[in-house]
């Protein structure tokens, strides 16, 4: 099983719409989440950072679940630059290394 | 500030043949990591260093070695390219705090090996 996993999609989105996608991660030490999105043949670049009591960063929403150990990212009012490929980052406590899932790729069109 | 620079974008390699793959950032960052990303995948880690003068293993550092040269710079090195290490290469680099500090990531070496 993977350490972390994510739907590859892609989630064909209206313009305008919401979408919302998950992340389970399986080791329950993983002490800090984010979420990153990659353009097509870029880098990924950070998206958000992901809080225990949730976080907005304008249109788009991160939620933590411990328990059922997932992250979430919702996006509100999608628009057409939002069409990227969002990846699911974990952080254990043992250094700074980062396990990265697979990615969701969102298709918003017009 | 240009943040992490990698060259060169782009390599064809035939097997068997050896290269290094540059990475270097400006923003005063301590730890440094080489990233491989194959479609499917994820991004995996290859090799990272905490500080200058320290690296170490990731999850997949079969067939690369690793330099830190000096606090700016990271090097790969492929002594002996197989088909197996076509991927995208990415470098990234983190300041002190590392459970909270973004990961800064150059724009990526995409390597064919025939």
């Amino acid at each position: 099983r993977k350490e972390v996993e994510q739907d590859p999609g892609p989630f064909n989105v209206p313009e305008g719409a919401t979408v919302a996608f998950n992340c389970t991660y399986s080791n329950s030490a993983s002490q800090s989440f984010f979420w990153y999105r990659q353009d097509c043949r870029k880098e990924p670049k950070l998206l958000m950072s992901v809080y225990s009591s949730g976080n907005e960063d304008g249109r788009f929403t991160a939620q933590l679940n411990r328990a059922s150990q997932y992250i979430s990212l919702l996006i509100r009012d999608s628009k057409l630059s939002d069409s990227a490929t969002y990846l699911c980052v974990v952080n254990r406590a043992a250094g700074n290394k980062l396990t990265f899932g697979g990615g969701t790729r969102v298709l918003v069109k017009p | 500030n240009a943040g992490v620079t990698q060259t060169p974008k782009f390599q064809v390699l035939k097997t068997g043949q050896s290269m290094t793959l540059q990475c270097a950032q400006d923003m005063n960052h301590n730890s440094m990591y080489w990233y491989r990303q194959d479609p499917g995948m994820g991004l995996r880690l290859i090799y990272y260093s905490a500080s200058e003068g320290t690296t170490d293993k990731g999850e997949v550092p079969n067939g690369y070695n690793v330099s830190r040269l000096n606090k700016r710079e990271f090097s790969l090195r492929l002594e002996s390219a197989a088909p197996s290490q076509t991927s995208v290469y990415f470098c990234a680099s983190t300041g002190l705090d590392g459970l909270t500090d973004t990961q800064y990531f150059g724009p990526g070496t995409r390597l064919t090996v025939l």
